[in-house]
């Protein structure tokens, strides 16, 4: 069982602004950073966000990413189709194991 | 640019022990962290565990007992075995390197999976 709690979906239009909420705990995302991956379907996760707010390079500044308390929020700004896929975050644990959400779906409509 | 190909047998029988592959190119593995991440069918991802160069290896606790990691650095591989699986370990497993160890989940190049799945 997946120990951040993310929403099943979220979807949008073209263009909108969604966001996607990671509810963790004091255990993991309340001392600790979030990572956010992408995973296109059929493929493996791209790395979206490292240490709860910062970019690799080549990811797009439309999607950002920000944590507050035990809870985090990856926002994609200028929604595309390209950004239908589905999106997990992750954090440490003090359990010492890497833990995943339960993955939320973007659609774009 | 690193590349990760995970190979294995993408059936084992319950009981038996599920062993994987991930050799790497473009970098060599006696840097960095290197982990495994399995997702079931239509489920979300779970992280397995590392192993860094010097032989340390840290593992989920949901899995401690059972899986194993180890690391071949003349080949420039590093390997999983998974024993006594069910049903349950039918998944996805894909290898990454890892660049966060311990606290950070925080991986930049992924193989591209391959589907172990558990049956008679």
């Amino acid at each position: 069982q997946p120990v951040l709690t993310q929403p099943p979906s979220v979807s949008g239009t073209p263009g909108q602004r969604v966001t996607i909420s990671c509810s963790g705990s004091g255990s993991n995302i309340g001392g600790n950073y979030v990572y956010w991956y992408q995973q296109l379907p059929g493929t493996a996760p791209k790395l979206l966000i490292f240490r709860s707010s910062q970019r690799p390079s080549g990811v797009p500044d439309r999607f950002s990413g920000s944590k507050s308390g035990t809870s985090a929020s990856l926002a994609i700004s200028g929604l595309r189709s390209e950004d239908e896929a589905d999106y997990y975050c992750a954090s440490w644990d003090d359990s010492q194991s890497n833990v995943f959400g339960s993955g939320t779906k973007v659609t774009v409509l | 640019q690193v590349r990760l190909q995970e190979s294995g047998p993408g059936l084992v029988k319950p009981s038996e022990t599920l062993s994987l592959m991930c050799s790497v190119s473009g970098g060599s593995i006696s840097s960095y962290y290197w982990s495994w991440i399995r997702q079931p069918p239509g489920k979300a991802l779970e992280w397995i565990g590392y192993i860094y160069h010097s032989g340390h290896t840290n593992y989920n606790p949901s899995l401690k007992s059972r899986a194993t990691i180890s690391a071949d650095t003349s080949k420039n591989q590093f390997s999983l075995k998974l024993n006594s699986v069910t049903a349950a370990d039918t998944a996805v497993y894909y290898c990454a390197r890892d660049l966060g160890g311990s606290y950070s989940p925080w991986w930049d190049y992924w193989g591209q999976g391959t589907l172990v799945a558990v049956s008679s």
